[in-house]
């Protein structure tokens, strides 16, 4: 089945440096690709999200693109802030028949931001 | 606008008890979504309403899992003499559509306890 594989955590850096966090994927179609975030004490709510291959989702200074060649979707920004400690989920949708979509998630990726 | 919302926010129960969970989803959102957030497991979807029908019950864990929707909006998850394993942030979500790239919107979720 589809299946998402994100770097493991924790992630501790130094505001200002910068975030990789990898995300790859096992899917049979040609799925769509989200970041949600979770901040501490609060609901998941999405990050960025890509639909199709090449395309770049951003937000907040985060950026990732679907790469179907290499089936990844890594997250990414230039310079973190204290801010943005927080729990990131990579995850996937797949259409299926009755034209559902469910999110299958990454483990999630803790990431802690020192100042 | 109003988002997701779900009550209980907290629930403590005996193990052989029954609790009912509930999610008001976002106006006008066609489907809705449950998932359960576990330590050992992470987030896994459980079931997938289109209006008031579930085409999507694959993640239901046990036959003591039910689910309902009514009048297109507020759903019901219940869980029947629950078990110590039924521990775990049951989350609500809801999207516009039900589309494959459609943004998933969650809820702050239920925390339930088993004793």
């Amino acid at each position: 089945g589809d299946s998402v594989t994100q770097m493991e955590g924790p992630v501790t850096l130094s505001e200002e440096a910068f975030l990789t966090i990898n995300c790859t994927y096992t899917a049979t179609g040609y799925p769509s690709l989200f970041w949600y975030v979770q901040y501490p004490g609060e609901g998941l709510q999405l990050l960025l999200k890509a639909t199709k291959a090449d395309d770049k989702g951003s937000n907040k200074g985060f950026e990732a693109t679907y790469r179907k060649e290499t089936t990844s979707f890594h997250l990414e920004k230039g310079s973190v802030q204290v801010s943005d400690s927080a729990v990131y989920f990579c995850a996937l949708s797949e259409r299926w028949i009755q034209g559902a979509q469910k999110l299958v998630f990454g483990q999630g990726t803790r990431l802690t931001i020192n100042p | 606008g109003a988002g997701v919302s779900q009550s209980p926010s907290n629930k403590v129960t005996e193990k052989g008890k029954d609790v009912e969970l509930r999610c008001d989803p976002i106006s006008g959102h066609t489907a809705l979504y449950w998932y359960r957030q576990s330590l050992g497991q992470g987030l896994e979807f459980l079931i997938y309403f289109q209006g008031n029908s579930a085409p999507d019950k694959s993640g239901l864990p046990s036959d003591r899992f039910s689910a309902e929707r009514t009048g297109g909006s507020v759903s019901t998850l219940t869980i029947q003499r629950t078990q110590q394993e039924d521990s775990a942030v049951y989350l609500c979500a809801s999207s516009p559509f039900g589309g494959q790239g459609d943004t998933q919107y969650f809820g702050p979720g239920t925390r339930l306890t088993v004793l």
